[in-house]
Formats: structure tokens, C-alpha cells, sequence
């Protein structure tokens, strides 16, 4: 089945580290997303890619890092600069970044720190 | 600056009842308008989309959404809930003018009581 597969769903993280989340997708996309969803402040794009080896900041990205060395992998890094990382973290990927076109999501990861 | 506005957090709403969620985005030029439902302990999926045509668009599970260029608005209504629409709603907008990125709103709650 093609899809996007977030790992793993629950994450816990003691304060002052960094910890990696894990975004595969099979459906051939050449964009991919990180959002962080907050109760009542929706989505909020950390970062995208629109190629490999390739991406750029979105809204949110201090705090955060990621790379893209294979177009099916987009991994999200959240590094102890990040004040605030508990939440709720969603990876999505579209064909492309052109207007016409949709995002597809995964079922997220559930990031808290203790 | 530019966003995407959802005008109610919470709605309740009896079975059978009638539900409007309201959606307003401030960006112009060409724009893609999404509506995506997020249904109790699953993940984010499209409920519909409009790109450009007739700005009455038909979705999944009985929702209609209408475009009003004019209003800046993309309103999701359905005639009549059932206890199985409880979910969150999102309101998403691809906007050439924000570089194609996906911004969304902050989310309805929606909780229909049996």
C-alpha cells in the first residue's frame, strides 16, 4: 500500500536532547512537509523540501533541523534549542509544490519531553 | 500577515442538525482551498478541494464547500450531521502568492451529540 509512515508514534525525550523523527514515503512525491499541530493553532509548517537535497524554513523552524538525502525520507530533528517541542508532529508529502496539488499525511508522532 | 482564519474553535451540534465552518484566507492572487477532517485517533485526510471551476465543490461524506472569491471565504457546510462527523476540520490554503506553500487554519472542533 503506498503512504507515508511516521515512526515512531509516541516519543519521549528528556529535556536537553535531541531526537530525530522518522518520515518514509512510497508514493513517489517530490515534496515533503513537517507540521506541528497545537491544540487550537491548527498546522504549522516547520519545514519543506521540494527536491531532494533541498528544503527550506517554514513558519516555525527554530529549534528544528532536517535532511533530505533520499526522495522517500525527510527526517525531522528536534534539537534542544527547540523551547517548547512538546506537540504533536505530522509529516506529509504532495507530488510536487506547484499550486495545483494536495498533501497527503502520515499518522504523526506524539512528541513529549519529561 | 497573511493566513488562513477558522472562526469558531468548538461547535456542538445536535444529530440532524445543519453545520456551517466558517474559512477565511487573505492571500490573493491564485489560491487552492482544502478542507481536511481529522477524525478521533486517526490521521489527517482530504474531505475536498477546489481548484478552480464551478466554486461549489462536493466532497466525501455529504460535504459541500463554496468558494467566494470576492469574501476570500471557502465555508464547509453539511444539511445534516451524524454522531460519526465529531472530528476536527481544517481549512488549508496553497497560495502562489505565499510560494505554494499549505497554510492552515486553526481548527474547528465539531462534536455531534447522539
Amino acid at each position: 500500500d503506498g503512504g507515508i509512515t511516521q515512526s515512531p508514534k509516541y516519543l519521549f525525550r528528556k529535556e536537553g536532547q535531541n531526537v530525530t523523527l522518522s518520515c518514509e514515503q512510497n508514493l513517489n512525491h517530490d515534496a515533503m512537509y513537517w507540521y506541528r499541530q497545537d491544540p487550537g493553532q491548527g498546522l504549522r509548517l516547520i519545514y519543506y523540501s521540494q527536491i531532494v537535497n533541498d528544503f527550506q524554513k517554514g513558519d516555525i523552524a527554530e529549534g528544528y533541523s532536517v535532511s533530505r538525502e533520499k526522495k522517500e525520507s525527510f527526517p525531522l530533528t528536534v534539537t534542544s534549542a527547540q523551547k517548547n517541542p512538546t506537540a504533536f508532529y505530522l509529516c506529509a508529502s504532495s507530488i510536487g509544490i506547484s499550486v495545483y496539488t494536495e498533501a497527503f499525511f502520515g499518522q504523526g508522532t506524539r512528541l513529549t519531553v519529561v | 500577515a497573511q493566513s488562513v482564519s477558522q472562526h469558531n474553535h468548538h461547535v456542538i451540534l445536535s444529530e440532524a442538525a445543519s453545520l456551517e465552518l466558517g474559512c477565511n484566507y487573505s492571500y490573493g492572487g491564485t489560491v487552492n482551498l482544502f478542507w481536511y477532517v481529522q477524525y478521533p485517533g486517526q490521521h489527517l485526510q482530504l474531505l475536498l478541494k477546489y481548484f478552480s471551476g464551478d466554486p461549489l465543490v462536493k466532497g466525501i461524506k455529504g460535504f459541500e464547500a463554496e468558494f467566494i472569491k470576492s469574501k476570500f471565504s471557502f465555508n464547509l457546510r453539511k444539511p445534516s450531521v451524524q454522531w460519526s462527523d465529531t472530528a476536527e476540520y481544517f481549512c488549508a490554503v496553497n497560495a502562489r502568492a505565499a510560494g505554494n506553500k499549505l497554510t492552515f487554519g486553526g481548527g474547528t472542533r465539531v462534536l455531534v451529540k447522539p
